[in-house]
């Protein structure tokens, strides 16, 4: 059965430090995965998606992930947090009509 | 823009009060879908609609119902709301619901049950 883990449900970062959200993925085939963003009080704004067009994809606000098969992994990344990019984040991996969500990890931007 | 509208955006009800919630959208898709999302969790599927093909999770509660009377709106009805139905609720739309498709969301609503 496909499922996604987020290492770690809440992360701090320094405003102007590296951001790296952490997703490892079980799946018998090759998977597709997104990664959504979830302000307070908001539903979920997909920031990047992966189809297996290119292993580094690149989303909206400044993040990216990059997907790698033999770490089975789809770590997001930006490189200077901004204190905006406090929020939680889900990563995703599908089927038919079914997504299934990892438990989220909450990102605090410390000024 | 296209887009996904729920309304409203904060519900209040009584203890077994039925309440409604309303789910528009404007993106002409096949596929609508009902979340729950409780306190610091990830959104859990209630049911999802493929044009009027009615979907039901197994585990999803006989008290909450859905209604989609066309391609544009989607209702979801609770009947009797308990203290544990207090959550946020958030509608999402996709083209035909294929594992490569995204998923668009409305901003939710959040129901409070006194």
């Amino acid at each position: 059965a496909q499922s996604v883990t987020q290492l770690g449900s809440h992360v701090s970062v320094s405003e102007g430090a590296l951001v790296l959200l952490r997703c490892n993925y079980s799946s018998s085939v090759p998977p597709y995965l997104f990664w959504y963003v979830q302000y307070p009080n908001q539903g979920l704004q997909l920031l990047l998606k992966y189809t297996s067009a290119a292993t580094l994809v690149k989303g909206i606000n400044g993040f990216e992930a990059e997907f790698k098969k033999s770490e089975t992994s789809f770590h997001l990344t930006k490189p200077s947090a901004h204190m905006s990019d406090a929020a939680e984040y889900f990563c995703v991996t599908s089927g038919t009509y079914k997504y299934i969500f990892g438990t989220g990890t909450r990102l605090k931007v410390l000024a | 823009d296209a887009m996904v509208i729920q309304n409203p955006r904060y519900q209040v009800t009584q203890f077994g009060k039925p309440v409604t919630l309303s789910c528009s959208q404007t993106l002409n898709h096949n596929v609508m879908y009902w979340y729950q999302q409780k306190s610091s969790q990830a959104p859990k599927l209630l049911f999802h609609y493929y044009d009027k093909d009615f979907n039901n999770e197994a585990d999803t509660p006989d008290n909450f119902q859905s209604r989609r009377p066309n391609t544009s709106f989607c209702f979801l009805d609770i009947r009797s709301p308990g203290l544990g139905d207090a959550a946020m609720y958030l509608c999402a739309t996709s083209r035909e619901g294929t594992n490569q498709e995204t998923q668009y969301f409305g901003p939710g609503t959040r129901l409070l049950v006194l």
